[in-house]
């Protein structure tokens, strides 16, 4: 079993589009994140939830929400996508001050 | 901001140990070090953690300067599959409002 599992993988869609990506983890853990990753292969943290409750937003556009129907899912919606939206898409789980366990990634291509 | 300093690419020769630094000159008392690495196409993966003693397991060996502003990310015989981005990160007891920030990451080449 994949401990984090995210889907799509791959993701190609036009500009002004909506897409969510969704995430799932099944090690138990209280808090989760999404990270984007972009050309540059910057890794940059987006939103943590702890437990279905938002703790971290860092200045995302508000066309990204993120929902956390259950503690061991965290899917990510975006609107009216953009150019710029183009990257890798992770999702993270954790417990306590333990180890991060990622997703392999969702690579979102805008036209 | 990045809370730690990489340097940008390393190389190594195949069987041989490999040391990656990184600095974190502002870390606190109750932060932990991490270690995660990315090899191509797929997440980052955990490597090590520590607190203040020197850590090993089957991957790697992380040893941690006194003052605990450096530390060292030991491979001690690289292997093509090590050739990852490594990252060098903090980790704050305060769970909730961790940002878990990764900077640049030390590219590492591996050749046979």
């Amino acid at each position: 079993d994949t401990a984090v599992s995210q889907t799509p993988k791959y993701l190609v869609t036009q500009m002004g589009n909506d897409k969510s990506i969704k995430c799932e983890q099944n090690l138990g853990h209280d808090t989760m994140y999404w990270y984007k990753q972009d050309s540059k292969k910057f890794l940059k943290i987006m939103f943590s939830y702890n437990n279905k409750e938002l703790i971290i937003n860092e200045t995302v556009p508000n066309r990204f929400s993120p929902k956390s129907p259950d503690k061991a899912h965290l899917n990510l919606h975006i609107n009216s996508l953009e150019l710029g939206d183009s990257a890798v898409y992770f999702c993270a789980t954790t417990y306590a001050d333990g180890e991060l366990f990622f997703g392999e990634g969702s690579r979102l291509t805008v036209l | 901001d990045a809370k730690t300093t990489q340097p940008n690419s390393m190389e190594s020769n195949e069987e041989e140990p490999v040391h990656l630094p990184c600095n974190h000159s502002t870390i606190s008392g109750t932060d932990y070090i991490h270690w995660y690495r990315q090899l191509p196409s797929q997440g980052p993966e955990y490597v090590i953690h520590g607190l203040t003693s020197n850590v090993n397991n089957r991957m790697a060996s992380l040893a941690i300067a006194e003052d605990r502003k450096s530390s060292t990310l030991i491979l001690h015989r690289a292997t093509l599959r090590d050739a990852a981005v490594y990252y060098c990160i903090l980790r704050g007891r305060g769970y909730n409002t961790d940002k878990l920030i990764f900077g640049t990451g030390t590219r590492l080449q591996v050749f046979p």
